[in-house]
Formats: C-alpha cells, structure tokens, sequence
C-alpha cells in the first residue's frame, strides 16, 4: 500500500464546475497536510494547507480532512482553464517525512 | 529574493560519467531537500538536510551523494551516472524540517544515455 494515494486522473472539467480531488494517506499520526499545483514543466507550489478536521476555503479553494478515515481532499470551485494542472497531495507522516502522491492531472476544458 | 535556484537547467550524461547539481536559496532557511519526479512516481525524497552540518538519506539515496556547503547550498553528486537516473531532479527549503512550506526550486532534467 503506498504511504500517499490520488487518483492519477485526468480529471476533466468544464470550465465554471467543480473539481474534486480526493486523496488516502496510511499514516494515522499524520498532522499536516498539503495541496501543491504544479503545471506542466514548472516546480510545485504550495496551494493550501490544512491542520485540522473540517473545511479550510482561500478564495476558490477547499480543502477538507477527515482524519478518522485518513482523507484530505481538494474542491476547486468555478474552475478556470489556467487550473488545468496537476495536483500533488502531500502528508507530514508521523516521523517527520513530507510523502507527496503521485498527483492527479485537471484539464479544465472550456 | 531568487528563492530556490538550481544549475544546470538541462543536462545529458553518457552511463558513467558524474556530475554536480548545484542548489541555493536565499530566504535563509535552515532545511533543504533534493527530491526526484519521475512520471506516475511523484517526488521522491532522495537526500535532505535538516541543517547547516547536517545531511541524512530519503527515500531513494542509492547511486546519490550530497554536500550542505553552507546554510545556503546544497549541491547533489552522482558519482557514476547510470540510465535509471533519468529524472527531473528539484530542490526545496523550509524554515525547519517538517515547516509549513517548502519551496521548490525551477528543476533540472537529467537525461543520461
């Protein structure tokens, strides 16, 4: 079982939806968790982080942890063409280990 | 502010040949990472440093050797390149390990023949 998984998509969207990007860690003393975009051929950067169970909202972003069924996902809402890119999940494992997913790729299709 | 810079961008290797990857930043920051992306992999830890003087394996160490020059740099060595190292290799810092936020530097695509 890999430590941080996402689905790897491509998650196609129509431009002005909601995108929804889940992602399952294994690690139940995980605290922090982190959402990076990265577009194609660039380096990641961070979007959101998220400490707490519940809702966290910047601006057209949410993310949403339930630690009780070790699930951090990620709603884009009105999505743009310039979100079209890949969402990297990441986890703060217990240990002290920042573990990324693989990420999944939003095409935001006007 | 630069943040996180990387050299070279692009580079080929022939199978045995070495080369340095050089990375610093300039937000004075106590940790560093040196990370590869290879597709449907996501970033793997290869190396970090946690502080100036201080150096411990990742994820993916093997084949790897890294140097914390100072509080600014910290350069990743491939003694004898092999073709499964192919990869975009990137750089990070943060304030401390295991701190909000790390900061990636732009990249460097190594393709070795």
């Amino acid at each position: 079982q890999k430590e941080v998984e996402q689905n790897s998509g491509p998650l196609s969207v129509p431009e002005g939806a909601i995108a929804s990007l889940n992602c399952t860690y294994s690690d139940r003393g995980s605290q922090s968790f982190f959402w990076y975009r990265q577009y194609s051929g660039k380096s990641p950067e961070l979007i959101m982080f998220i400490y707490s169970n519940g809702d966290k909202e910047d601006g057209r972003f949410t993310a949403q942890l339930n630690k009780a069924s070790q699930y951090v996902s990620l709603l884009i809402r009105d999505s743009q063409p310039s979100d079209s890119a890949t969402y990297l999940c990441a986890v703060n494992m217990s240990w002290g280990k920042l573990q990324f997913g693989a990420g999944t790729q939003v095409v935001v299709t006007p | 502010n630069a943040g996180v810079t990387q050299t070279p961008k692009f580079q080929v290797l022939k199978t045995g040949q070495s080369m340095t990857l050089q990375c610093a930043q300039d937000m004075n920051h106590n940790s560093m990472y040196w990370y590869r992306q290879d597709p449907g992999m996501g970033l793997r830890l290869i190396y970090y440093s946690a502080s100036e003087g201080t150096t411990d394996k990742g994820e993916v160490p093997n084949g790897y050797n890294v140097s914390r020059l100072n509080k600014r740099e910290f350069s990743l060595r491939l003694e004898s390149a092999a073709p499964s190292q192919t990869s975009v290799y990137f750089c990070a810092s943060s304030v401390e390990r295991g701190e909000l936020e790390q900061f990636f530097g732009p990249g460097t695509r190594l393709t070795v023949l």
